[in-house]
């Protein structure tokens, strides 16, 4: 069965800097993948996905992904923080056609 | 246009009590979603429906939850005999795709504490 593994619950960092937030993926056949954000007291929304096409993908917000099948990791990255960035970020694979496993979830701080 | 809509935003009920929360997915959505949100826990699958399809409960935790779609259109999460581990935030979405890489769209949630 597919699943996603996030590193790092929380993470910080100063406005303008980089953001990168880590997704690694488990599955048997070549996975489709997903970011998604959720900001306080709103549903998820998605970010960016991966579905076997160019392996950086860009997202909403400035947000981007990269595929790295030898590393199994799909990390989300933004090289400039900014304080509207402050939300909890999902990475999530789809297992079968129906449903996506979703990570524990990523909190990012952005402190001014 | 309308997102996808949940009711009630917050309850609170004690434990032993039945509760019902309700999903109005985006309209023309043939798929539609339930999943829990508990603190440190991610998102937990519980149950999707497709169309007229049986419903793919493989998510839910035990026989206490179910879930009903009439008409294809609204959602019905059910929980009998609430405990205490069952308080998280009940997600809906919907989605108008069948296939593995579309985009579900989530609404706020219902938060469920149970005391």
């Amino acid at each position: 069965a597919q699943s996603v593994t996030q590193l790092g619950s929380h993470v910080s960092v100063s406005e303008g800097a980089l953001v990168l937030l880590r997704c690694n993926y488990s599955s048997s056949v070549p996975p489709y993948l997903f970011w998604y954000v959720q900001y306080p007291n709103q549903g998820l929304q998605l970010l960016l996905k991966y579905t076997s096409a160019a392996t950086l993908v860009k997202g909403i917000n400035g947000f981007e992904a990269e595929f790295k099948k030898s590393e199994t990791s799909f990390h989300l990255t933004k090289p400039s923080a900014h304080m509207s960035d402050a939300a909890e970020y999902f990475c999530a694979v789809s297992q079968g056609a129906q449903k996506l496993v979703f990570g524990q979830g990523t909190r990012l701080t952005i402190n001014p | 246009g309308a997102g996808v809509s949940q009711s009630p935003s917050n309850k609170v009920t004690e434990k032993g009590k039945d509760v019902e929360l309700r999903c109005d997915p985006i309209s023309g959505h043939t798929a539609l979603y339930w999943y829990r949100q508990s603190l440190g826990q991610g998102l937990e699958f519980l149950i999707y429906f497709q169309g007229n399809s049986a419903p793919d409960k493989s998510g839910l935790p035990s026989d206490r939850f179910s879930a009903e779609r009439t008409g294809g259109s609204v959602s019905t999460l059910t929980i009998q005999r609430t405990q205490q581990e069952d308080s998280a935030v009940y997600l809906c979405a919907s989605s108008p795709w069948t296939g593995p890489t579309g985009e579900l769209f989530f609404g706020e949630g219902s938060r469920l504490t149970v005391l």
